[in-house]
């Protein structure tokens, strides 16, 4: 059974603080999607990123993929009070099942 | 263009009653989900159907959920008889093929169970 785990759970930070969050396996995906979800909506899709050491900058945001496929790390630079929400990482597992294995999802709370 | 539409929005239940809700994916998805999501956890996949076939359905309890999608288009997910544990946010997600690798999530049912 595959499985990610995400960590922190929880983070309460002030505004302009820097944070990162991390996606770990012990299995190899085929790619590794970031989502964030807000309160009575579903996940939506930030970035997926594919190829073993892969970064990819959205504004603020910082994705990374581990170089073995494994593990993955969302960074946010200056965190401002609209970041806040539930960020979600989803491992693609090999073979082009459309299915997603999703991790516990790190809450996230910037105070301003 | 439209998003996922799911109903409805809140329901609550005792237990051993049942419940179904409903989801329309975007016009021209071939592929749809249903996705279990528990306070303070992410998503897990209870079913996933390319047009009206099932692909996956491995982790569906089925002695009590059950699912369809008899046209291929929109489908309904139902619970009989719910339990406690069943107390959860029901996200429906679809995507144009099963490849693409996009998922597109609607707002959620969350159902309570008393």
């Amino acid at each position: 059974t595959q499985l990610l785990e995400q960590s922190p759970q929880f983070l309460s930070i002030q505004e302009g603080e820097n944070l990162t969050v991390y996606c770990n396996s012990s299995s190899v995906f085929s790619s590794l999607q970031w989502y964030r979800q807000e309160p009575g909506e579903g996940p939506v899709l930030l970035v997926t990123v594919v190829t073993g050491g892969e970064v990819k900058k959205l504004k603020r945001l910082t994705f990374q993929f581990g170089d073995a496929r494994k593990d993955s790390s969302l960074h946010i630079t200056a965190a401002q009070p609209g970041d806040t929400g539930l960020y979600l990482c989803a491992g693609v597992p090999p073979g082009n099942t459309g299915k997603l294995i999703f991790g516990q999802g790190t809450t996230l709370q910037v105070k301003p | 263009e439209a998003g996922v539409a799911q109903s409805p929005r809140y329901k609550i239940i005792e237990k051993r009653q049942s419940v179904a809700f409903w989801c329309n994916p975007i016009s021209g998805h071939a592929t749809l989900y249903w996705y279990q999501q528990i306070l303070g956890q992410g998503p897990k996949l209870l079913i996933q159907f390319q047009n009206n076939g099932v692909v996956d359905d491995s982790q569906l309890p089925k002695d009590r959920f059950s699912a369809e999608r008899l046209k291929g288009v929109d489908s309904t997910l139902k619970i009989q008889p719910a339990k406690l544990e069943d107390s959860a946010v029901y996200l429906c997600a679809s995507s144009f093929s099963q490849a693409s690798g996009t998922q597109y999530f609607g707002p959620g049912t969350r159902l309570l169970v008393l």
